[in-house]
């Protein structure tokens, strides 16, 4: 079935660090990916998203790029801040099969100052 | 506009008791889903509603768990014979949904978070 990985978590970073967050994701088809964050308190949001092969969805500063060849779509920042402190989920899913979303596990992000 | 909302915020219930959690997504979104967030299981799609049906139950974890939608707006989800492996946080989202194939951004509600003693 489908599926995505995350790497495992908690993150700590001091502030203006780099973050790469690895996500890879199994699927029988082309799916549209996603990277959902939950700040401490709120609700899930979407973070960015990419809905084809070699596009690179962007956001606030984060990255990704959509490589079908490796199956990944890794999450990037080249400067971390403390506000930046969340939970990132990768997520993909298929219009034709109505848009729900698969979850990766999640990745907790700490940024020190 | 307003945004996905969802009530009760808190629902803390005995084992064996029937909860019944609504959502109410933003007006026009014809696409509703709901989700469950959990310690173990990390975030699982439960049940997926085009206008008042419900083309993907394929989430439902047992036949306790049910939902309905009506009037192709709000909806509600009901756990009968709680249990504690039911405590979790339930999320619910909604969408246009687009006719030219592209996806859509689901929004997110703020939770209901069930706590079953």
């Amino acid at each position: 079935g489908n599926s995505v990985t995350q790497m495992e978590g908690p993150v700590t970073l001091s502030e203006e660090a780099f973050l790469t967050i690895n996500c890879t994701y199994t699927a029988t088809g082309y799916p549209s990916l996603f990277w959902y964050v939950q700040y401490p308190g709120e609700g899930l949001q979407l973070l960015l998203k990419a809905t084809k092969a070699d596009d690179k969805g962007s956001n606030k500063g984060f990255e990704a790029t959509y490589r079908k060849e490796t199956t990944s779509f890794h999450l990037e920042k080249g400067s971390v801040q403390v506000s930046d402190s969340a939970v990132y989920f990768c997520a993909l899913s298929f219009y034709n099969q109505g848009g729900k979303l698969i979850f990766g596990q999640g990745t907790e992000l700490s940024v020190k100052p | 506009g307003a945004g996905v909302s969802q009530s009760p915020s808190n629902k803390v219930t005995e084992k064996g008791k029937d909860v019944e959690l609504r959502c109410d997504p933003i007006s026009g979104h014809t696409a509703l889903y709901w989700y469950r967030q959990s310690l173990g299981q990390g975030l699982e799609f439960l049940i997926y509603f085009q206008g008042n049906s419900a083309p993907d139950k394929s989430g439902l974890p047992s036949d306790r768990f049910s939902a309905e939608r009506t009037g192709g707006s709000v909806s509600t989800l009901t756990i009968q014979r709680t249990q504690q492996e039911d405590s979790a946080v339930y999320l619910c989202a909604s969408r246009i949904r687009g006719t030219s194939g592209t996806e859509d951004t689901q929004y997110f509600g703020p939770g209901t978070r069930l706590t079953v003693l």
